[in-house]
């Protein structure tokens, strides 16, 4: 399985942007990178996914590098409710099986 | 409406109950997921349901028993659990269980056995 490596936690003022990164290098061709995040105790909320090119939506812009090997998420304007674990998948391309990584823990400060 | 349904939200058993954990969803979707997350841990996959067969179990103790009645259903029943049984369980869904299709979670249950 392609593994997933991300800082453990991450700070950032609000309002500002967030840049999350994520670290994929034994990704497949067909394997696709996916962006959860898990606010305390809740269920893990979809966020964005890619496969080769950059992708954005109303939450947050998705950069993928061109080698795929890893990957940013930017969260443009960072609110206190944006703080949560932040999870970056790689997609198993044979069954769509979701392994979770350890996340980034991001703290949003006033 | 990407909305999963989870019942209970919070359970409570003993190791000799029974008991069971419901999932549902209206989205049309074929695939259905049952996760466990131990606290501070990341969720780990138990089971995938395609088009309402079992088709992955990631060697998950008998004492979990899954069950997919309908498209829109899925349980997961609990008998003689052992207290690190204790956790979230998350239900997710998704269209189909392709690779590029998105899994939406629900809630969760969280369980503790005693």
């Amino acid at each position: 399985d392609a593994k997933t490596t991300q800082p453990p936690s991450m700070d950032c003022a609000e309002g500002r942007a967030a840049n999350l990164p994520c670290n994929h290098s034994t990704i497949s061709g067909n394997e696709y990178v996916y962006w959860y995040r898990q606010i305390h105790s809740q269920g893990p909320q979809y966020i964005i996914h890619g496969l080769k090119n950059n992708e954005t939506n109303e939450m947050a812009s998705l950069i993928i590098t061109e080698d795929r090997k890893s990957s940013t998420l930017i969260l443009p304007h960072a609110t206190l409710r944006d703080t949560a674990v932040y999870y970056c998948i790689v997609r198993r391309s044979n069954t769509g099986k979701l392994i979770f990584g350890q996340g980034t823990t991001l703290q949003v400060k006033p | 409406d990407t909305e999963v349904t989870q019942t209970p939200k919070h359970l409570v058993m003993g190791m000799t109950n029974k008991k069971s954990l419901k999932c549902e969803q209206h989205m049309g979707h074929r695939a259905m997921y049952w996760y466990k997350q131990k606290a501070k841990k990341p969720p780990e996959l138990m089971f995938v349901y395609s088009y309402e067969k079992l088709s992955i179990n990631e060697s998950v103790p008998s004492r979990f028993s899954p069950e997919c009645p309908n498209s829109s259903l899925l349980n997961l029943h609990l008998h003689a659990l052992q207290p690190e049984d204790s956790a979230l369980y998350l239900c997710a869904s998704s269209q189909g269980a392709q690779t590029q299709e998105t899994q939406y979670f629900g809630p969760g249950t969280r369980l503790l056995v005693l």
